[in-house]
């Protein structure tokens, strides 16, 4: 029930492509998603968060759509970059108790210039 | 510096050495969070720190991982009789006040700490 699953496990979009991660989880106490991203030999950086009570959330180019009845949360990357080329997690956690975030397993994504 | 720091950034041991490996959180952040991240995988929660105390250790993965908060900012992990299973990536991360405003439950993340056990 701890479980966040991520999809797909790679990626690879053509410069100014739309990027699409699905995660799903099971524990409805979660409440709040985080997404960060990666770059090898970093540590990972927050791009964007969601709780459940608002379905969508844009910053910038990326966006996160969720689906509370699902279970489900996705990231959408428009207008790719090269740069944007990194490994993403989904993350959940509660907002109560312990705040430990259950990571996805990432999502290698490759920009094609 | 303004974000997380940890040292070292490569840690090579034999095994069966003990270890330990130092967090510097973001200055005022009173959460500090240990995590573990093996190749190809997403990280994995060790313990979490309120202050100065383990608030929530139920990721360590048996007796042999320790860690410490005495100041309520400074944290070291301390690994015994290492074992080559325990090669991964160690991240650090602080938040600010986790279980307020979503801004503020954000876990920053250090660097890491490659860990190598030969």
């Amino acid at each position: 029930q701890q479980q966040v699953k991520q999809s797909p496990q790679s990626l690879i979009v053509q410069k100014g492509g739309i990027s699409i991660i699905n995660c799903a989880y099971e524990n409805t106490a979660f409440d709040y998603f985080p997404w960060y991203q990666q770059f090898p030999g970093k540590g990972p950086a927050l791009l964007i968060a969601i709780r459940p009570d608002v379905s969508e959330k844009k910053e910038g180019r990326f966006t996160i759509s969720f689906n509370k009845s699902a279970k489900q949360f996705s990231l959408h990357i428009m207008d790719s970059q090269p740069g944007d080329s990194a490994t993403y997690f989904c993350a959940a956690s509660k907002t109560s108790g312990t705040y430990k975030y259950i990571f996805g397993t990432g999502t290698r994504l490759k920009v094609l210039a | 510096g303004a974000g997380v720091s940890q040292t070292p950034s490569n840690k090579v041991t034999e095994k069966g050495k003990y270890v330990e490996l130092r967090c510097d959180p973001i200055s005022g952040h009173t959460a500090l969070y240990w995590y573990r991240q093996s190749l190809g995988q997403g990280p994995e929660f060790l313990i979490y720190f309120q202050g100065t105390g383990a608030a929530d250790d139920s990721g360590l993965p048996n007796d042999r991982f320790f860690a410490v908060r005495p100041e309520g900012s400074v944290s070291t992990l301390k690994i015994q009789r290492t074992e080559r299973g325990d090669s991964a990536v160690y991240l650090c991360a602080s938040s600010l006040n986790p279980g307020g405003i979503m801004s503020t439950d954000t876990q920053y993340f250090g660097p890491g700490t490659r860990l190598t056990v030969l």
